[in-house]
């Protein structure tokens, strides 16, 4: 079955400082890959996506580029800010977009200290 | 745009009763929505694929008689949880689908905490 692998927090980090939250997956067939936030007491938002192998999604400066041939969908920002503090879920769907339910990674807590 | 509504946000309950949760669409129409359920540290887990108008989907290990869902409109899918007990205490997230084709999208609610005691 699919799955999703990414690093869990918390990952603490001074403001400016740059981020990357790696995810790595398994999927049968071409997925469609994923990366949504979670602000405290609110629900998931998607952060970004890309549907199929070299594309580049990005948003609010936080790209991340589908690598098929290291299954791997890594998020980087280049100079976090305090309001970046949150949970991140890396995610697939076998089907094109958010087609079908989603397989969701365990989440990564994002702490951005001034 | 796009919001998707829970109720209710938490929900205390004793053992043995049952426990309606409901989602909603709020400026849009979702033929398909989703119910996840979410432990503590762990990743999201599909429970159950909820289509308009027919029988909904589970996933496998997901008791469809315990976790009734009934979505009777284009707006609104409910997950009753039936004899609910302790370790049926949780988060639940919904999600609903917009979209044609490629461009789908899943708006999610902001979740319902269910304890029961």
């Amino acid at each position: 079955g699919n799955s999703v692998t990414q690093m869990e927090g918390p990952v603490t980090l001074s403001e400016e400082a740059f981020l990357t939250i790696n995810c790595t997956y398994t999927a049968t067939g071409y997925p469609s890959l994923f990366w949504y936030v979670q602000y405290p007491g609110e629900g998931l938002q998607l952060l970004l996506k890309a549907t199929k192998a070299d594309d580049k999604g990005s948003n609010k400066g936080f790209e991340a580029t589908y690598r098929k041939e290291t299954t791997s969908f890594h998020l980087e920002k280049g100079s976090v800010q305090v309001s970046d503090s949150a949970v991140y879920f890396c995610a697939l769907s076998d089907r094109g977009g958010g087609a079908d339910g989603l397989t969701f990674g365990k989440g990564t807590h994002l702490i951005i200290q001034p | 745009g796009a919001v998707v509504s829970q109720h209710p946000s938490r929900v205390i309950c004793k053992s043995g009763t049952s426990v309606k949760i409901e989602c909603r669409s709020l400026d849009f129409q979702a033929t398909t929505m989703f119910w996840y359920r979410q432990f503590p540290k762990k990743s999201l887990m599909l429970m159950a694929t909820s289509n308009e108008g027919s029988k909904a989907t589970y996933e496998q290990g997901v008791e469809k008689d315990k976790f009734l869902i009934n979505h009777a409109s284009l707006t609104l899918s409910t997950l009753t949880v039936t004899s609910a007990h302790p370790e049926d205490s949780s988060f639940y997230i919904c999600s609903a689908r917009a979209g044609l084709g490629w461009t789908y999208e899943q708006y999610f609610g902001p979740g319902t905490r269910l304890t029961v005691t």
